[in-house]
């Protein structure tokens, strides 16, 4: 059965770093997305993208994020300046047509010391 | 906001008998369902989705969905201890648009 990928699948970093988190998703998918879930907490919606452009981001999803898909294949999450609070699990989700359900990545663990 | 409630549990069902997990959501305009199993520690894994009114069973799931009430439902039967898990409700809102988690509830099956 197809899979999204994600990779690293744990990241430690220095606040203040850059980190970017990559995902590799299922080639007839259309719809895609980032979501985050800090610890113990509910599962977030950060951004959509569709059609190569940002269809839709949460407040979350302020300056120090960004979102591409440099080769036309796979996704990048970047975080410019990290913060305590960004550590966090985090999701790629594709979408194989407009409602139906995601799938996910396997996630990565992002740990901002 | 768009809500989506669940209650966070635990909720504990001897091996063998039905759980019954139940979500509700505050957006009359919501257009499709979701229930996630998470495991601790992995990603969400779609379990069943329902679209309209009604039940919708596949394998030992049940999916109930009632618009009017605005309310979801997931009915495990003959409960095993593999779906010792935390239950994700989602709801999204329109076509190709975010979907929306409640916090889950978290599911133990008792030998």
């Amino acid at each position: 059965e197809p899979e999204v990928t994600q990779t690293p699948s744990h990241q430690v970093t220095q606040m203040g770093q850059e980190v970017i988190l990559r995902c590799v998703p299922i080639s007839n998918h259309l719809y895609f997305y980032w979501y985050r879930q800090i610890l113990g907490q509910k599962v977030e919606f950060l951004v959509s993208f569709y059609n190569n452009e940002i269809s839709e981001k949460s407040e979350i999803f302020d300056d120090q994020f960004s979102v591409e898909r440099p080769d036309g294949s796979n996704f990048t999450l970047k975080i410019r300046s990290t913060k305590l609070e960004d550590s966090a699990m985090y999701f790629c989700a594709g979408q194989g047509a407009a409602n139906y359900g995601y799938t996910f990545g396997s996630g990565t663990r992002l740990t901002v010391v | 906001q768009k809500e989506v409630e669940q209650n966070s549990g635990p909720l504990s069902v001897p091996e063998g008998a039905i759980a019954s997990l139940n979500c509700t959501y505050s957006d009359r305009g919501s257009q499709s369902f979701f229930w996630y199993r998470q495991y601790s520690g992995k990603s969400p894994e779609l379990i069943m989705s329902i679209y309209s009114n009604g039940d919708k069973e596949d394998g030992r799931f049940t999916a109930q969905l009632n618009k009017a009430s605005q309310y979801v439902s997931l009915l495990i039967r003959d409960s095993q201890p593999s779906d010792s898990a935390t239950y994700l409700c989602a709801v999204g809102y329109s076509s190709a648009s975010k979907i929306i988690f409640g916090s889950g509830t978290r599911l133990s099956i008792r030998p």
